[in-house]
C-alpha cells in the first residue's frame, strides 16, 4: 500500500522569504501526486497536482512541486511568500486505477512579518 | 458555480444519537468521499462510493454508515456507536483515479 510522510510538523517563514515544503512518498510504481492547501476551518483546494510527464508542476498562487522519483519526493516550493500563505498544507498520493487518496498529515506555515 | 455543499457548518450531538451530516455536488462527479479530520493526524477516510447505489468502506468505517441513492448526494450517518465522534468531517468529489478531489467546506461536530 502506498503511503506519504510530510516529515515538517510546523514551519516559519519570514515574509517574502522562499519555502519549501517536503513530501516523500512510498509506492512501487510512479504515483500520481497532488498539494493541497487548507485554511483554518474551510475545505482543501489543489494547489497543484503530478500525473506523469514534466517532472516540474506550476500551480495555482505561485507554487511550483518537482516530482523526483530517485528520491521519492515531491516537494512544493515557492520563491517568495505572503502573508495570505499562512495555512495548513498537505501532501497526497493516488496510485493506478484507485479512487482513493492517501493524504498525509500536514505542514502548518506560520509567516511573520 | 458548481460545487460541493456540506451541511450543516456546526453540528452538535447529545450521548446516544444519531446525526447525519449533508454532502451534494453539482459537477456531476461519479466518486464520492467522507474524510474525518483530527488535528494532526491529517485526512482519515471513512467512506468512498465510486457509483451510485455502491459503497466501500475506508480505514475508520467503525460508528458510520452513508448512502448513495444519488449520484448528487452522499450524506454520512454518525451513529451512536462512534465513541469519539468530535472532528472536523470533509466530503469530497471526484471524477475518477488520477483525478484531483474537490472538497466541500466541512462540517465541524462536537459533543453536548
Amino acid at each position: 500500500a502506498q503511503s506519504v510522510t510530510q516529515p515538517d510538523i510546523h514551519i516559519t517563514v519570514s515574509e517574502g522569504a522562499s519555502l519549501e515544503l517536503r513530501c516523500n512518498y512510498s509506492y512501487g510504481a510512479t504515483p500520481y501526486l497532488f498539494w493541497y492547501v487548507q485554511s483554518p476551518g474551510q475545505g482543501l483546494q489543489l494547489l497543484l497536482k503530478y500525473f506523469s510527464g514534466d517532472t516540474l508542476v506550476q500551480g495555482i498562487k505561485g507554487f511550483e512541486a518537482e516530482f523526483k522519483r530517485s528520491q521519492s519526493s515531491f516537494n512544493l516550493r515557492k520563491p517568495s511568500v505572503h502573508w495570505s500563505d499562512a495555512a495548513e498544507y498537505f501532501c497526497a498520493v493516488g496510485v493506478y486505477r484507485n479512487e482513493k487518496l492517501t493524504f498525509g498529515t500536514g505542514t502548518r506555515l506560520t509567516i511573520i512579518p | 458555480d458548481g460545487g460541493i455543499t456540506q451541511s450543516p457548518k456546526y453540528l452538535f450531538r447529545k450521548e446516544g444519537q444519531n446525526v447525519t451530516l449533508s454532502c451534494e455536488q453539482n459537477l456531476n462527479h461519479d466518486a464520492m468521499y467522507w474524510y474525518r479530520q483530527d488535528p494532526g493526524q491529517g485526512l482519515r477516510l471513512i467512506y468512498y462510493s465510486q457509483i451510485v447505489n455502491d459503497f466501500q468502506k475506508g480505514d475508520i468505517a467503525e460508528g458510520y454508515s452513508v448512502s448513495r441513492e444519488k449520484k448528487e448526494s452522499f450524506p454520512l450517518t454518525v451513529t451512536s456507536a462512534q465513541k469519539n465522534p468530535t472532528a472536523f468531517y470533509l466530503c469530497a468529489s471526484s471524477m475518477g483515479w488520477g483525478q484531483p478531489q474537490h472538497f466541500g467546506d466541512g462540517t465541524r461536530l462536537s459533543i453536548l
